[in-house]
């Protein structure tokens, strides 16, 4: 089982870059996924098998995973961008997906 | 395109059975290495996996709610359904269906998603 820790808030100017954080023991040994959710709508798959991006998802969306944490790097953020983002694991020795507590992305 | 859209009642009673169906298109489940899932999202809280079946009629349970859910499917109609008995007010959220990929890789994720339906569990 997994215990997926993000922080509540990450703020971040037009421009700049958001990294947004998942944690848990040993992550790097699984594939994560990220989510973003914007308010009032469904989820959006951002990043795949921690580096892989849908169709249609801007490049300046990214993601790495190693030891105990995995990131979601927005690059030159914009503010439609604001959202919260969520990572998900699939723990396969007991098929359960696991999501994290979510992240607030706010663009001053 | 994949599309996919949960319809069921909006409000029930406590101790009442949910049932939800999830009509979607775009896909099939009569084709190898499909599958659908359920998850929730409570008001202001995160996303909670439910369920999942497969093209094979495998089906998951998230383990700690296993005994209320039943996951479901028919084929032909393109839908699959939830059903959760005994409901309670923290049952209450936003109840979605998604298109689920990668499982062969043992890395599952949810690529297309419905639009959600709220479910609220009240006396």
């Amino acid at each position: 089982s997994y215990v997926l820790t993000q922080p509540p808030s990450v703020s971040v100017a037009p421009g700049q870059t958001a990294r947004i954080t998942c944690g848990a023991n040993n992550i790097g040994a699984t594939s994560v996924h990220w989510y973003q959710q914007r308010p009032g709508q469904a989820p959006v798959l951002v990043v795949y098998a921690d580096v892989d991006r849908p169709s249609g998802i801007p490049d300046r969306f990214s993601g790495s995973n190693s030891g105990n944490t995995a990131t979601l790097t927005i690059s030159r953020v914009e503010a439609g961008d604001e959202a919260a983002y969520y990572c998900q694991v699939w723990d396969s020795s007991i098929d359960t997906g696991f999501f994290g507590g979510g992240t607030q992305l706010t663009v001053l | 395109q994949v599309t996919l859209k949960e319809s069921g009642p909006a409000l029930l009673k406590p101790t009442q059975t949910l049932t939800l169906t999830c009509t979607f298109s775009g896909f099939s489940l009569s084709m190898s290495r499909m599958r659908v899932s359920w998850l929730r999202q409570p008001p202001g809280k995160a996303l909670e996996w439910l369920a999942r079946i497969d093209w094979d009629n495998d089906k998951f349970y998230n383990k700690s709610l296993r005994t209320r859910l039943t996951i479901s499917k028919d084929t032909f109609r393109n839908q699959v359904f939830l059903t959760m008995t005994n409901m309670d007010p923290v049952d209450t959220g936003t109840y979605y269906c998604a298109r689920t990929s990668g499982c062969g890789r043992d890395t599952c994720h949810f690529d297309s998603w419905g639009q959600g339906a709220l479910v609220t569990v009240s006396s």
